[in-house]
């Protein structure tokens, strides 16, 4: 199986703040990347796909760059409602495997 | 819009056999070119794959789950399930439904799980 290995674990961030997540995979996934963001007792909700495309609906301070097995997540300008979890999840084989998640809390 | 509702038991006993629904609605499972995938996620832990199913009812697994899992579709009842058996403590999660849109190869829709407790 691909390991994702996401960076930091947590952190800690104030409004406004830029905000940089990192996601290492195991070999080369090419662009085959997504990131989600989860808030306790709500359904995940996808931010990213393929490394770089935002989805439809998510807020344009969010972007993601990367191929191969360096990706990073940035929150441009960091709201209140962007207080959450975020993993990363590979999608070039399966089974699909996830990052163990970046909370992100209020500094 | 496209939902998702995950239900089922709640409490299990080792060795039992899990049996999760989910409920979609918004849209038909059996049309488009859909996957309809199961992941879970133990508390404090990574989410976890655990396998998908076409709209042709082909279907994927993780191997880790080696021949204890099952999904099927329901399409007159627009439901896809899963089926664990022989669980153990290690199966406590919450488990969600989402769906996988190919192409970008992404969960684009996702339920907000239901949690299952296995315990004596």
């Amino acid at each position: 199986d691909i390991q994702m290995t996401q960076s930091p674990s947590s952190l800690y961030a104030s409004v406004g703040d830029r905000v940089t997540i990192t996601c290492r995979a195991s070999q080369s996934i090419s662009t085959y990347l997504n990131w989600y963001q989860q808030k306790p007792g709500r359904a995940p909700n996808l931010l990213i796909y393929t490394a770089s495309n935002l989805q439809s609906g998510v807020a344009s301070r969010f972007s993601g760059s990367g191929s191969g097995t360096y990706f990073t997540l940035s929150i441009s300008s960091l709201q209140p409602e962007d207080f959450a979890t975020y993993f990363c999840q590979q999608s070039y084989i399966t089974p699909r495997t996830f990052g163990q998640g970046t909370k992100v809390e209020i500094k | 819009q496209v939902q998702l509702r995950e239900s089922g038991p709640g409490l299990l006993k080792p060795s039992q056999t899990l049996s999760v629904t989910c409920s979609v609605s918004g849209g038909s499972i059996s049309s488009g070119s859909y996957y309809w995938t199961w992941i879970r996620q133990p508390a404090g832990k990574a989410l976890e794959w655990i396998g998908r199913i076409y709209t042709n009812g082909r279907t994927n697994y993780n191997p880790s789950f080696k021949s204890r899992v099952t999904i099927s579709l329901d399409a007159s009842k627009n439901q896809i399930s899963l089926e664990l058996t022989s669980v153990t403590a290690a199966d406590t999660a919450v488990y969600h439904c989402a769906r996988d849109f190919p192409g970008p190869e992404s969960l684009d829709y996702w339920g907000r799980g239901t949690q299952v407790i296995v315990s004596s």
